[in-house]
């Protein structure tokens, strides 16, 4: 089955710097690929997700890239912001609304 | 709409004992999904349904039984519970067709003694 590997577990930057997080996947069938937001004791929430036809989506201080040839995909957040701090989760499936595939998450610290 | 809702927040079972994990959607979603989430493991798969009458499972489905009578329904059971099945619940949703996003309810925490 899908593997979904994520880096690093934890992060933590200055107010108004960038975040990086990466994944990478084992089931070159995989095509669709969301990123989670959960704060401390909240349910997940859909930030941006990208499909295999896609490279790159932005959505203001958001971006993914996606590299289907090596099988992984970043999130990138420019200028940070403390309510950014939240734990993130990759994920990917083979196809859009099919059961997802969770990495185990990054816990981004934003400090002001 | 109320979206996904899930009962109850919080139970704990004494193990042995059994449970059913009440989720439902008010959105016609056909795709609805059980996950549970382990601290620091992200979450796995339990089972999964595409529509009433249709479950599959996941990749963590050992322990647990679920059905789909309705398309709003989606419970999931506990028979004999164990302390390995302490964990937050989650239930989700989703259309499955032009909007993928998968909407998730509150989470249930199931602690096991």
């Amino acid at each position: 089955g899908e593997n979904v590997e994520q880096h690093p577990s934890t992060l933590s930057v200055q107010e108004g710097d960038s975040a990086v997080i990466k994944c990478t996947y084992s089931d070159s069938a995989s095509n669709y690929f969301p990123w989670y937001k959960q704060e401390l004791g909240k349910r997940p929430q859909l930030i941006i997700d990208i499909r295999s036809n896609v490279g790159e989506k932005k959505d203001q201080r958001i971006a993914v890239t996606l590299n289907k040839t090596a099988k992984h995909f970043s999130l990138h957040i420019t200028e940070t912001q403390p309510e950014d701090s939240a734990v993130y989760f990759c994920a990917a499936s083979i196809y859009p609304g099919y059961a997802l595939n969770f990495g185990k998450g990054t816990s981004l610290l934003v400090t002001p | 709409n109320a979206g996904v809702t899930q009962t109850p927040k919080f139970r704990i079972l004494k193990i042995g004992q059994s449970m059913t994990l009440q989720c439902a959607q008010d959105m016609n979603h056909n795709y609805m999904y059980w996950y549970r989430q382990d601290p620091g493991m992200g979450l796995k798969l339990i089972y999964y349904s595409v529509g009433a009458g249709i479950t599959d499972k996941g990749e963590v489905p050992n322990g647990y039984n679920v059905s789909r009578s309705t398309t709003e329904d989606f419970p999931l059971r506990l028979e004999l519970a164990a302390p390995s099945q302490t964990s937050v619940y989650f239930c989700a949703s989703s259309s499955g067709t032009t909007l993928y996003e998968q909407y998730f309810g509150p989470g249930t925490r199931l602690t096991v003694t």
